[in-house]
């Protein structure tokens, strides 16, 4: 069984267009997270989700908007694509937040590769 | 804020020899854990070995060993015995231990490693 999975894989659209990427865990991890790598690989946090609530927040574009039905689960929904949306997106959970964990580590899906065309 | 700085973007190494990846990172936070994740051809991000700054003690995991000097600031990952499925984009990741909220990775902008047969 997949721990965290992203769906679909693959993405291509036109410029314009609003689409959804899916992310769903079976850790029972509390928190969720989406990154972005970019065309040169770098790695950087858009959001983060604490049992539904929004965490983090980073200087991302108002056309991404993230959303949390439950715990296991957190979308990402990006309207009127861009070129520079291009990218690939992953879906990461960790386990649950706490000042006294000493196990934090993020399990990361394998990724969404979205091409805007 | 902190940053992460990986210096060689990319690297070589003969089958079976070893290799050291350089990672600093830039904190003022004493409570932290830092990270190593691969990522092969395949995309998937795995971890590869994990270090929580309040221990002394380096990180081993069978042929991934760490060299965590915290007062520098280093945190240098060593692969022994280099074995073809080591090729891939290395990532060094930095975490504040969270206080009561989740904490975000930041990522160095990775290394890419080759083995060579």
């Amino acid at each position: 069984d997949t721990a965290v999975s992203q769906t679909p894989k693959y993405l291509v659209t036109q410029m314009g267009n609003d689409k959804s990427i899916k992310c769903e865990q079976n850790l029972g991890h509390d928190t969720m997270y989406w990154y972005k790598q970019d065309s040169k690989k770098f790695l950087k946090i858009m959001f983060s989700y604490n049992n539904k609530e929004l965490i983090i927040n980073e200087t991302v574009p108002n056309r991404f908007s993230p959303k949390s039905p439950d715990k296991a689960h957190l979308n990402l929904h990006i309207n009127s694509l861009e070129l520079g949306d291009s990218a690939v997106y992953f879906c990461a959970s960790s386990y649950a937040r706490s000042p006294y964990s000493t196990n934090e580590k993020l399990f990361f899906g394998s990724g969404t590769q979205l091409s805007v065309l | 804020a902190q940053t992460v700085t990986q210096s060689q973007p990319e690297m070589s190494v003969q089958e079976a020899e070893t290799v050291t990846l350089s990672c600093t990172y830039d904190t003022s936070e004493s409570n932290y854990y830092l990270f190593w994740y691969k990522q092969p051809p395949s995309r998937q991000m795995i971890l590869v070995i994990r270090q929580e700054a309040y221990k002394q003690q380096n990180a081993t995991e069978n042929r991934f060993s760490v060299n965590f000097q915290k007062a520098a600031k280093s945190f240098s990952l060593k692969i022994s015995d280099s074995q073809l499925g080591d090729t891939a984009m290395y990532f060094c990741a930095f975490m504040k231990h969270p206080q009561g909220g989740s904490e975000k990775l930041v990522f160095g902008k990775g290394t890419k490693l080759t083995v060579n047969p």
